[in-house]
């Protein structure tokens, strides 16, 4: 079973900062990691898909990188509705598994 | 306007069943691989099951097999899970999610399924 390791657990930052997301893998994934956005009460939000492409109608302050066994989700200047919790998730090809990490929290500073 | 909406969920005694369901519309939804991941409460989420286009295959998390089933009809642009055998741990959102390049694109609001005596 491939894990996911998130880094840091919590974030507390200040809008406007840029902010950057780890996520580790246990053995590659190649390109096949996305991010996901929750808010309380709401259900998550894709980002980005296959490490770096954003979702239909993300932000271009959004970016992610990586392929491999690292990767990273980018805020370039945080705005007040980026406070959420964010997770990656890796896609095993054959048979299909999926695994999320533990989640990155943002708080505001 | 894409909808996804979740609804079965509910309180069952350990051991009991239930089965969710998921409506969609204003989604594409017979082309594409479809799942559920779950979110136990204040937890991260956990894939749960997938099945693909035609329903021939289907995958599972190795804590469900043999207790849940994932089904779905595409003359209806539906989802379900039938949940069988429920544990405490089962305990959860269970959300309907659509799978496009090895993410989920689309995700329904979730519905509640608590375990408990």
């Amino acid at each position: 079973e491939i894990v996911m390791t998130q880094s840091p657990a919590t974030l507390s930052v200040s809008p406007g900062e840029r902010v950057t997301l780890s996520c580790r893998a246990s053995q590659s994934v190649g390109s096949n990691l996305a991010w996901y956005q929750q808010k309380p009460g709401q259900a998550p939000r894709l980002l980005i898909s296959g490490a770096s492409t954003r979702a239909t109608g993300i932000p271009a302050r959004f970016s992610g990188s990586g392929s491999g066994t690292e990767f990273t989700l980018t805020i370039s200047s945080l705005q007040s509705e980026d406070f959420a919790v964010y997770y990656c998730q890796q896609y095993k090809d054959w048979p299909p598994m999926y695994t999320f990490g533990q989640g990155t929290k943002l708080d505001i500073k | 306007e894409a909808q996804m909406v979740e609804s079965g969920g509910g309180l069952v005694q350990p051991g009991g069943s239930l089965r969710l369901s998921c409506a969609t519309s204003g989604v594409s939804f017979s082309s594409y691989w479809m799942a559920w991941v779950r979110q136990a409460p204040g937890k991260g989420l956990e894939w749960v099951a997938t099945m693909d286009i035609d329903g021939r295959d289907k995958f599972y998390v190795e804590s469900v097999k043999g207790r849940f089933t994932i089904s779905r009809d595409n003359a209806r642009n539906s989802l379900y899970l039938q949940v069988d055998s429920l544990r405490v741990e089962d305990t959860a959102v269970y959300y309907c999610v659509r799978e496009a390049h090895a993410s989920f694109d689309y995700w329904g609001q979730g519905t509640l399924v608590i375990v408990s005596s």
